[in-house]
């Protein structure tokens, strides 16, 4: 069974600090994901990684960096937290993909992060 | 990009009834379409999903279909549940060697009354 481990559920940090937002998964998969997730917006893509050491940018990069030193772990750090990061971050993972049928990815339980 | 519209975004049911979320994609090149259920405070999980070469898909009470002319696909929910209550969330991606990026829609909360 896959099993996406974020290790903070819930969290509160002030504005201007610094944040990081951890991620491990068991399955050896090549791709990670970092989503956030408000209310009537669906689920948004900062950053991916389809392996070590390599990151790509989402829909809503700006704010955000991402690091994948190893293959199990993908953090996402906020260099600076503000007022309008409050949300859900979950992460994700994947293995890579079959073009003819597509594949399956697996969210974390989620990170609730609240900047005040 | 890639943008899918998800309609509607709350849809009251009375259990027994059924239940039809639509989503829209815009990338014609887009061959993957998983569902998602989210119950509150829980992680998403992987419903159904349908592939491109696949028309219609069914597994129990639950069923998508897939319009790729139309660039629209449909999830419906049959003799719906209490516990079939939660947020669903369609999604659709282009399946690359290297990675598989999926495009959210924006959620349906759906709410069975028993």
């Amino acid at each position: 069974d896959v099993k996406v481990t974020q290790s903070s559920r819930y969290l509160v940090k002030r504005t201007g600090e610094k944040v990081f937002l951890e991620c491990v998964q068991d399955m050896d998969h090549e791709n990670m994901f970092w989503y956030r997730q408000d209310p009537g917006l669906g689920l948004r893509l900062i950053y991916f990684s389809y392996d070590v050491k390599m990151k790509e940018k989402g829909d809503i990069p700006e704010g955000y960096s991402v690091s994948r030193e190893k293959k199990e772990r993908f953090s996402l750090i906020l260099e600076s937290a503000s007022t309008n990061q409050t949300s859900m971050y979950l992460c994700a993972s994947s293995s890579p993909v079959d073009p003819s049928s597509g594949n399956t990815i697996y969210f974390g339980e989620g990170s609730w992060l609240t900047v005040v | 990009g890639e943008n899918v519209e998800q309609h509607p975004s709350t849809l009251s049911v009375q259990e027994g009834d059924s239940a039809v979320i639509k989503c829209t994609y815009s990338d014609s090149a887009s061959n993957y379409f998983p569902w998602y259920k989210q119950e509150l405070g829980k992680r998403p999980q992987l419903i159904i999903d349908i592939r491109s070469n696949v028309g219609e898909k069914k597994d129990q009470r639950i069923a998508v279909t897939l319009n790729k002319t139309a660039k629209h696909f449909s999830l419906h929910i049959t003799e719906t549940q209490p516990e079939d209550s939660a947020v669903y969330f369609c999604a659709a991606s282009i399946a690359y060697n290297a990675g598989n990026m999926l495009t959210f829609g924006g959620g349906t909360r759906l709410m069975v009354k028993p």
